[in-house]
């Protein structure tokens, strides 16, 4: 069955560079999040997709952003890079059916690395 | 804001021994509970999903249980084998498009 892509799998940068995360969801899925795992730490929600509409925001910095295309894919920009941007950046999307319970298939992960 | 605490943080056993893992959340208005597996440096592998529904799932030598009342959720492994290694996660859905909160994770070392 086809899973979450991400690409790249991984990228390094250097300080006060930009980076741009990639991601393409199961095929039908609809939703798509984002999460940024810092080394040593749970994953943090950072933002979501639903329709190509924001639907959720979490600790995302000003220097990011992120938007939902119109084949579902989705893109984290990442701007004027810092040490502590290293992390593992996932991606994962779901289907949100009637009812409202849906279940998170997450991607690989990107590993971004700034020197 | 819901908030995920797994304890113990790190757990070693002897090859061969039931262990369980234990996961707690603030908030027990979920949609639903996972638990995921992560080794290092990779990316996380989904183990088990239960539903607000549910109280239990079982996947081979896995079996987790949800108290969604006492917000508590627990992940039993029998027969542990050093290839179950790794840090297990638990994460929570919440909230009108369900983003995931996660657990801090136990770390599990099973020695051979």
């Amino acid at each position: 069955a086809a899973g979450v892509i991400q690409s790249p799998r991984h990228l390094i940068k250097e300080k006060r560079e930009t980076a741009t995360l990639k991601c393409y969801p199961i095929p039908r899925h609809d939703t798509v999040y984002w999460y940024q795992q810092g080394p040593g730490q749970d994953p943090q929600f950072l933002i979501s997709f639903y329709e190509k509409m924001q639907s959720d925001k979490g600790s995302i910095p000003d220097r990011f952003s992120a938007q939902q295309f119109s084949d579902y894919h989705s893109e984290l920009n990442m701007s004027s890079l810092e040490l502590g941007d290293s992390a593992l950046y996932f991606c994962a999307s779901s289907l949100v059916e009637a009812g409202g319970t849906d279940t998170q298939y997450f991607g690989p992960g990107t590993r971004l690395t700034v020197l | 804001k819901q908030e995920v605490t797994q304890i113990p943080a790190a757990l070693s056993v002897p090859e061969g021994e039931n262990l369980v893992l234990n996961c707690s959340f603030t908030d027990s208005a979920i949609y639903n509970l996972q638990w995921f597996r992560q080794d290092p440096g990779k990316g996380l592998t989904s183990l088990l999903l239960i539903q607000s529904s549910q109280r239990e799932q079982t996947s081979g030598r896995l079996n987790a249980s949800l108290d969604k009342s006492s917000g508590r959720s627990t992940l039993y492994i029998a027969a542990s084998q050093p290839g179950d290694s790794a840090t297990y996660l638990c994460a929570v859905s919440t909230g009108g498009y369900q983003k995931v909160t996660f657990g801090t994770g136990t770390k599990l070392q099973v020695i051979p």
